[in-house]
Order: structure tokens, then sequence, then C-alpha cells
């Protein structure tokens, strides 16, 4: 069963820690994506990656980067955790764009 | 106006009942249509996928393009309480992947 791992489901953080989400496919996908969802603001894009080592912004990078150091690793940074970052983090990936994507069961991050 | 809309509900059926999800677009350039379903805690998963106008059935599940219209719809027959979810539309042309807010439902047993 071809999956997308995220390390956490659940995460507390303090105002101005640095975070790391990580992220794992095993379907030698070479996109991948992160999004935060939000009650009434749906799906928003933060970064891309459409190759190892590249990186491109989303919707809302501000306050986020991304490293893609192998193809099948894709992670996100919080520089300085703040509670307005506090959101479901899901990890996507995918092949192409014409057949979907595939989502991780998101972590939960909440900054306190 | 936002690219994709889509009704956010929640939207409550008894069950046994037809559900019908709908989404609006405004870009006519998009190309491929598809519908997820995210439970509650956990990530979307792609339940159906269409290319272009026309329907696509896939055991209780139709899907639905208008492309004249910018209208996509996903229909469920005899619904259960196992398809309570959140149902997001989504589509994309090229490089360009866009959801809708999703439409939570429930059927109610």
């Amino acid at each position: 069963d071809v999956k997308v791992t995220q390390s956490s489901r659940y995460l507390v953080k303090r105002t101005g820690e640095k975070v790391f989400l990580e992220c794992v496919q095993d379907m030698d996908h070479e996109n991948m994506f992160w999004y935060r969802q939000d009650p009434g603001l749906g799906l928003r894009l933060i970064y891309f990656s459409y190759d190892v080592k590249m990186k491109e912004k989303g919707d809302i990078p501000e306050g986020y980067s991304v490293s893609r150091e192998k193809k099948e690793r894709f992670s996100l940074i919080l520089e300085s955790a703040s509670t307005s970052q506090t959101s479901m983090y899901l990890c996507a990936s995918s092949q192409g764009h014409i057949n979907g994507y595939t989502f991780g069961s998101g972590t939960r991050l909440t900054v306190v | 106006q936002k690219e994709v809309e889509q009704d956010p509900g929640p939207l409550s059926v008894p069950e046994g009942a037809i559900v019908s999800l709908n989404c609006t677009y405004s870009n006519s350039a998009f190309q491929y249509f598809m519908w997820y379903r995210q439970y509650s805690r956990k990530g979307p998963e792609l339940l159906m996928y269409t290319y272009s106008s026309g329907n696509k059935e896939d055991g209780r599940f139709t899907a639905q393009v208008d492309k004249s219209s910018k209208y996509i719809s996903l229909f469920i027959r005899d619904s259960q309480p196992s398809d309570s979810a959140t149902y997001l539309c989504a589509m994309s042309y090229g490089q360009n992947f866009v959801f809708g807010p999703g439409t939570r439902l429930s059927v109610l047993p």
C-alpha cells in the first residue's frame, strides 16, 4: 500500500521554538507539497517541490521554510513558531498533476 | 470571486438518501477534476477522478462534470453513515492545482 507518512500526528510546541515537520513518501513521486488546513479556509499551499533540492513558494510561505535533500523526504520548518501557526499540516505527493495527490494523515500542531 | 466555490455545509441526510455535492469554478482552463473524501483527523483521500466533461461512475459514487457551466457534482447513492466526512473538490491544469474548501456531510442512521 503506497503511503505518505508524516512523522507526528499531534505536536505541541512553545512560541518561538523552531519546529520540524517531516514527510516521507514511498511512491517515487517527483512532486511534494505542504498544505495547512484551517476551518473555513480550506487547504492552503505553503510550499512545494518538483525535484530534489528544488522548492517553490505557495500561497502562504511566510514564517515557513522547506528542505528536500532526498526525493522521498520533504520537511517543513517553522523558523519561530507563533500561535497563528496552530493548524493541521498536510503533506502530499504526486507524479505529475493529472492523477491527483496522495496525502499523509496530517500533523495537528498546537503552538502555545 | 474565488477560483473554486463549494458550499461548506454542514449537510445532514438520512441513511439511504441520495446526496448531491457541488462545486463551481471560474477558470475555464481546468481539465482534470477530482473529489477527495476526508474523515475527521485524517488526510484527504482521492475518491473520484475525471477528465473533461461527462459522467464517471464507481459503485455508489458518480462524478459529473459540465465544463460549459463550470460546474462539477458528486452524487452518492444509498448513502451510509460511513460516508460521513468532508468532501473536497479539486481541479487542475498544467501545474495548477486548486482545492475547494470542502462540504461537511453527515449521514444519520
